[in-house]
């Protein structure tokens, strides 16, 4: 059974930081791109950072350049995001997402991350 | 960047009958690979998302052929022939050909009426 289990939410101060991770199992993870999407309370999905199955290639939305990093552990098949400088902005659950020549084959459970004093 | 507009934002429909939903890309999609990189997700209450449609009209394993993509260019529908009490929920379009970065559609409500 494929599974995604994001982990590391939860409730930070503006300008805290907070590393969320992912586990994936069921499915051969170091073959994957894999992406973070995140949802704001009752808005549409936003695609936030992208990393390639070797590690390499990182990319970002403009609104978390320079304060997010995407990480991979193959050996481990773990996902993490960092995410530095948070902004109530930046409010939202998390996804992590398997591509496979298309994001989106395969979803985790999500993990809420709120910004708030 | 490309902007992913649906239309319409919700939907209303009578059990049985069908169902569409329109997208448009500020840009073409076509890739210089002649691959069309436009794929359809569902989201039902509570739940996370997940993919119904990718490269326009391929159905994922397991969606029941009640949904069907299609589409060129920047213009791309997504149909329900017969909606059913389980395809309540928020319908995004996303594209993967033009990135960073990957855009969504704002999404479309399904509803029963």
């Amino acid at each position: 059974e494929v599974q995604l289990v994001e982990s590391g939410g939860g409730l930070v101060q503006p300008g805290g930081s907070l590393r969320l991770s992912c586990a994936a199992s069921g499915f051969s993870f170091n073959s994957y791109t894999m992406h973070w999407v995140r949802q704001p309370p009752g808005k549409g999905l936003v695609w936030v950072s992208r990393i390639s199955s070797t590690g390499g290639g990182a990319t970002y939305a403009d609104s978390v350049k320079g304060r997010f990093t995407i990480s991979r552990d193959n050996a481990k098949n773990m996902l993490y995001l960092q995410m530095n400088s948070l902004t109530a902005e930046d409010t939202a659950v998390y996804y992590c997402v398997a591509d496979n020549g298309s994001p989106g084959d395969y979803w985790g459970q999500g993990s809420l991350v709120t910004v708030s004093s | 960047d490309v902007v992913m507009t649906q239309s319409p934002v919700s939907l209303s429909v009578t059990l049985g009958q069908p169902a569409s939903i329109s997208c448009r890309s500020s840009q073409s999609l076509l890739k210089s690979n002649g691959n069309t990189y436009l794929n359809w997700f569902q989201q039902r209450p509570g739940q996370s998302p997940r993919r119904l449609i990718y490269h326009v009209s391929n159905r994922e394993y397991g969606v029941p052929d009640r949904f069907s993509g299609s589409g060129s260019g920047t213009d791309f529908t997504l149909k329900i022939s017969r909606v059913e009490a389980e395809d309540v929920g928020i319908y995004y379009c996303m594209q993967s050909t033009h990135w960073p970065p990957y855009t969504f559609g704002q999404g479309t409500k399904l509803e029963i009426k």
